[in-house]
C-alpha cells in the first residue's frame, strides 16, 4: 500500500497570507490527524477528522482549520499567517481513530517570512 | 490528561553500545504506548507499540521496549547501536483514555552515535 502523502513538501509564504496543505491517507484509513512540529513546542495535535467530520481539535486559534473529503483526503488551512506558524506540519492516518497506531506522512515544511 | 516525559533531550552512545531511551507516562495506564523515530527531513516512523498484550514489545530495527506499570515507564532499548540509528525518537500515548483526540508526544530524544 502507498503511504501517507502530503503536498506540497515545502512552502514559503509571507505574513498575512493564507495557506492550504493537502494530505492523502493510506488507502482504507478513515481517520486523519494533523500535527504541528516546532523546535520550541515539539509535536502538537491540531485536529482529527473522521468521515468528513472534525472529531477533536487541539489548542490552536481559529486561524487553523481543516476539512476532510468523502475519499478521506484532508486539507488544512491557515489564514492570516504569522511568523510563529513556521513549522513542519505532519499528517497521520489510522484505520479508525487517532488513538490507534498513526502512520505519518513526510510533512510539509512551511516558512513564513 | 495523559502526558509523556522523555528524560534526556540528547543521548550519546558509542557504536556497538547499549541504547537506552527513557519514557514515563503520567496518569492511568494508557491503552497504547508508542515509540516513533524521525530521521532528518522526514515524517515519523513507528518503531513499536504497546497494547497490554505483552509487557515486552519488540519493534523494528532491533529495538524493544518494556512496559513497567510500577514505574510508569516504557523505556526503549537496543543491545548494539548502529550509526544508522542516529535520529530523533519520540514516545507517545493517546491524550485521554477515551475519545479520539490524538496522541500526546514527549519532547523527543536526539540519539547520537559516536564511531
Amino acid at each position: 500500500k502507498a503511504g501517507v502523502t502530503q503536498t506540497p513538501r515545502y512552502l514559503i509564504k509571507t505574513r498575512g497570507q493564507q495557506v492550504t496543505l493537502s494530505c492523502s491517507p493510506i488507502s482504507g484509513h478513515r481517520s486523519v490527524s494533523w500535527y504541528q512540529q516546532t523546535p520550541g513546542q515539539g509535536l502538537q495535535f491540531l485536529f482529527e477528522y473522521f468521515s468528513e467530520t472534525q472529531r477533536n481539535k487541539g489548542n490552536f486559534p481559529g486561524r487553523f482549520s481543516g476539512r476532510q473529503f468523502s475519499n478521506s483526503r484532508s486539507e488544512m488551512n491557515v489564514s492570516t499567517l504569522e511568523l510563529g506558524d513556521s513549522a513542519l506540519y505532519l499528517c497521520a492516518s489510522s484505520p479508525r481513530d487517532g488513538r490507534e497506531t498513526q502512520y505519518f506522512g513526510p510533512g510539509t515544511r512551511l516558512l513564513v517570512l | 490528561a495523559q502526558s509523556v516525559t522523555q528524560l534526556g533531550s540528547h543521548v550519546s552512545v558509542s557504536e556497538g553500545a547499549l541504547v537506552l531511551l527513557r519514557c514515563n507516562y503520567s496518569s492511568s495506564v494508557p491503552p497504547y504506548l508508542f515509540w516513533y523515530v524521525q530521521y532528518p527531513n522526514q515524517g515519523l516512523q513507528l518503531l513499536l507499540k504497546y497494547t497490554s498484550a505483552a509487557t515486552l514489545v519488540k519493534g523494528i530495527n532491533g529495538f524493544e521496549a518494556e512496559f513497567k506499570k510500577s514505574e510508569t515507564s516504557f523505556h526503549l532499548t537496543k543491545p548494539s547501536a548502529h550509526m544508522s540509528d542516529a535520529a530523533e525518537y519520540f514516545c507517545a500515548a493517546p491524550k485521554r483514555g477515551g475519545g479520539a483526540d490524538g496522541l500526546t508526544f514527549g519532547k523527543g530524544t536526539h540519539l547520537i552515535i559516536q564511531p
